[in-house]
């Protein structure tokens, strides 16, 4: 089944502890991204990747990082959360960068922050 | 700055009432147009898009949403809605030079009461 996962689903840490937020797609999807949801703001690109080892940030990377070492990976990894960080991640995929095409989510990743 | 309005944050209807969601954007070019859904604890997936060609278009679950190029608008319809409907309709963009980079809206929370 053509998808997009992530893992885990749902995490509680605290300030600090270093975590990773893995994304997988099966499609061979050339562009991946990272959103996060909050409540009142919809969904804000955190970072985007065109191909492999090609990421770039979008409108809100600070605090996070990424990296594409293959096609189908793109991992967040935050290297010292903070209560700000706390909110709904969905990683998510496409074809390619072309404007028309269907982008593809991933079940989200509840992250809360203590 | 690209942008995405979406003035209703929350609607509440009665099953077989009619749904119309609002869409603005502001870009003067070229835009694609897209209309998302959520249900209650899942991912996004597409309803339906617009990129050339007839300004209304009709997606899956008999929604359908028009582009009004003068407007700057793509409203969401359907003309009946059900229980089922109840969850968050993103309408995002992408447009110009940035145009693998998409841009949401803030959301809106349909509810339908049966």
């Amino acid at each position: 089944e053509a998808q997009v996962t992530q893992n885990p689903r749902y995490l509680i840490t605290v300030t600090g502890k270093k975590l990773t937020v893995t994304c997988s797609q099966n499609m061979n999807h050339e562009y991946m991204s990272w959103y996060r949801q909050d409540p009142g703001l919809g969904l804000r690109q955190i970072y985007y990747s065109m191909n492999v080892e090609v990421t770039d940030k979008g409108d809100v990377p600070e605090g996070y990082k990424v990296s594409r070492k293959e096609k189908r990976n793109f991992p967040l990894i935050l290297e010292s959360p903070s209560p700000n960080q706390t909110s709904l991640y969905f990683c998510a995929s496409r074809p390619s960068i072309g404007p028309t095409e269907t982008q593809y989510f991933g079940p989200g990743t509840r992250l809360l922050v203590l | 700055a690209q942008s995405v309005s979406q003035h209703n944050h929350h609607v509440i209807l009665s099953e077989a009432a009619s749904l119309e969601l609002g869409c603005n954007y502001s870009y003067g070019g070229t835009v694609n147009l897209f209309w998302y859904v959520q249900y209650p604890g899942q991912h996004l997936q597409l309803l339906l898009k617009y990129f050339s060609g007839d300004p209304l278009v009709k997606g899956i679950k008999g929604f359908e949403a028009e582009f009004i190029k003068s407007k700057f608008s793509f409203n969401l319809r359907k003309p009946s809605v059900q229980w089922s409907d109840t969850a968050e309709y993103f309408c995002a963009v992408n447009a110009g030079d940035s145009s693998y980079k998409l841009i949401f809206g803030s959301g809106t929370r349909l509810l339908v009461r049966p």
